[in-house]
């Protein structure tokens, strides 16, 4: 039962675009969630968060949604350059910590062409 | 630099081998997580470790899978016998704990896995 759900496997953007990645999740007890990128052959990295006391966190080209009564979140990268291809990963956690147990999605894959 | 290490980065082997994947977690973090990766499942939890204490393993298979924390340093992930199906990147991560600052996890490089 995938919990955190990342519908779009994959994603193509122009550069210079709005890249928009999607994250659903079925978990009401879920109450933080993160972005994660990931790099070939790398572990992946920490990019922005999310508690679900706000519904929008920025971070210079990064932003992140949350419609919580919707169980639905989403990243937003503007503008797009060539280094933010990579697999994006939605995570989620039932506590108010990024740092706990955490349930991730499949993953989206998102090519940026220059 | 603190990171999480992982040892081996890939590892070919013969299925019904034993593979012993082992993480040296970030000095000070006190909660270390083990998550396997797949086409299918993405980043899927095996097992996760409070102050060397399991406590969720739920989504390890336990008949062929075990993991221990020998010590504060190193935390060990083992396969006996290994099969096909378990061909994956494995992956270590550790945190500071509930309530630390430093609100997210932080991962290691990965054990490239392939049983043939």
């Amino acid at each position: 039962d995938q919990q955190v759900k990342q519908n779009s496997p994959s994603l193509s953007v122009q550069e210079g675009r709005i890249s928009i990645l999607n994250c659903d999740y079925t978990n009401s007890m879920f109450d933080y969630f993160l972005w994660y990128k990931k790099y070939p052959a790398e572990g992946p990295t920490f990019l922005i968060s999310i508690s679900s006391i706000k519904d929008k966190n920025e971070d210079g080209r990064f932003t992140v949604f949350l419609n919580k009564s919707a169980k639905h979140l989403s990243l937003h990268i503007v503008p797009s350059q060539p280094g933010d291809s990579a697999v994006y990963f939605c995570a989620a956690s039932e506590g108010y910590f990024g740092n706990e147990k955490l349930t991730f999605g499949t993953g989206t894959r998102l090519t940026i062409i220059p | 630099d603190a990171r999480v290490t992982q040892t081996p980065r890939h590892k070919v082997t013969e299925m019904g081998q034993e593979v012993t994947m082992r993480c040296q977690p970030i000095l000070g973090h006190n909660t270390v997580f083990w998550y396997r990766q797949t086409m299918m499942q993405g980043l899927e939890l095996l097992a996760y470790f409070r102050n060397r204490a399991p406590l969720d393993d739920s989504g390890m298979p336990k008949d062929r899978f075990s993991a221990e924390m020998p010590d504060a340093t190193l935390a060990t992930l083992k396969i006996q016998p290994s099969e096909p199906r378990d061909s994956a990147v494995y992956f270590c991560a550790s945190g500071p704990g509930q309530g630390a600052s430093g609100n997210t996890i932080y991962f290691g490089e990965g054990s490239w896995l392939t049983v043939v």
